[in-house]
């Protein structure tokens, strides 16, 4: 058990449905993490929380939609999907260090909610 | 060019031999290294960091870092069917950056 829990853990969803995926971690960490794994590509860096306020958007498309209403939960609403939107979805979280230093501590990962869109 | 680049494989070795994985950054200012272990269908869980050149062990695995040549690379001493896995490189200067991976099977 990593500490990082992820629901659902599967989701089959229509192109326009609307969901969303939650994210909550227990180990007291400032930064959470939305990442987007589709098969045989690197690991895709879709947002970054940190201290709840959202630090990094990588030109992700705004049918993604992310929430982090405090430092523990984090939250993708989904709608209008498209099927290349299929993919794993893994949330992460870290101790992450403010202006003038790095953050180099380890992102731990929770168990991923397969999303399938049809 | 990549930022991280792993061989994807497969690299296939015998049961006790031991394995060498491989991996390249092209961000010369990254300051910390990280190997994650993936068996199909979860999420990677790490297995290793490093942060100064050199070497690292824990256990039957060994991580080495040559910043000159950006390179990072983990040995699998006495390797078993179940580290049979990807594994994914990972660099962080401010932000993570993850390779492909490299898928490795461990023959009994």
């Amino acid at each position: 058990e990593t500490g990082v829990t992820q629901t659902p853990r599967h989701l089959v969803m229509g192109m326009t449905n609307k969901k969303s995926l939650k994210c909550e971690q227990h180990l007291g960490h400032n930064a959470m993490y939305w990442y987007k794994q589709s098969a045989k590509k690197p690991l895709e860096l879709m947002f970054v929380y940190s201290l709840e306020e959202r630090v990094e958007n990588n030109s992700v498309p705004s049918r993604f939609s992310p929430e982090c209403p405090n430092s523990s939960h984090l939250f993708l609403h989904l709608h209008t999907l498209q099927p290349e939107d299929s993919a794993l979805y893994l949330c992460a979280s870290s101790q992450y260090r403010d202006s003038g230093g790095p953050s180099t501590d380890t992102q731990y990962f929770g168990p991923g909610t397969r999303l399938t869109v049809l | 060019q990549k930022e991280v680049e792993q061989n994807s494989g497969p690299l296939s070795v015998p049961e006790g031999a031991i394995a060498s994985l491989n991996c390249t950054y092209s961000d010369r200012g990254s300051q910390s290294f990280f190997w994650y272990r993936q068996y199909s269908g979860k999420s990677p869980e790490l297995i290793m960091s490093i942060y100064s050149n050199g070497d690292k062990e824990d256990g039957r695995f060994t991580a080495q870092l040559n910043k000159a040549s950006q390179y990072v690379s983990l040995l699998i001493r006495d390797s078993q069917p179940s580290d049979s896995a990807t594994y994914l490189c990972a660099v962080n200067n401010n932000d993570m950056r993850f390779g492909a991976g490299t898928r490795l099977t461990v023959k009994p």
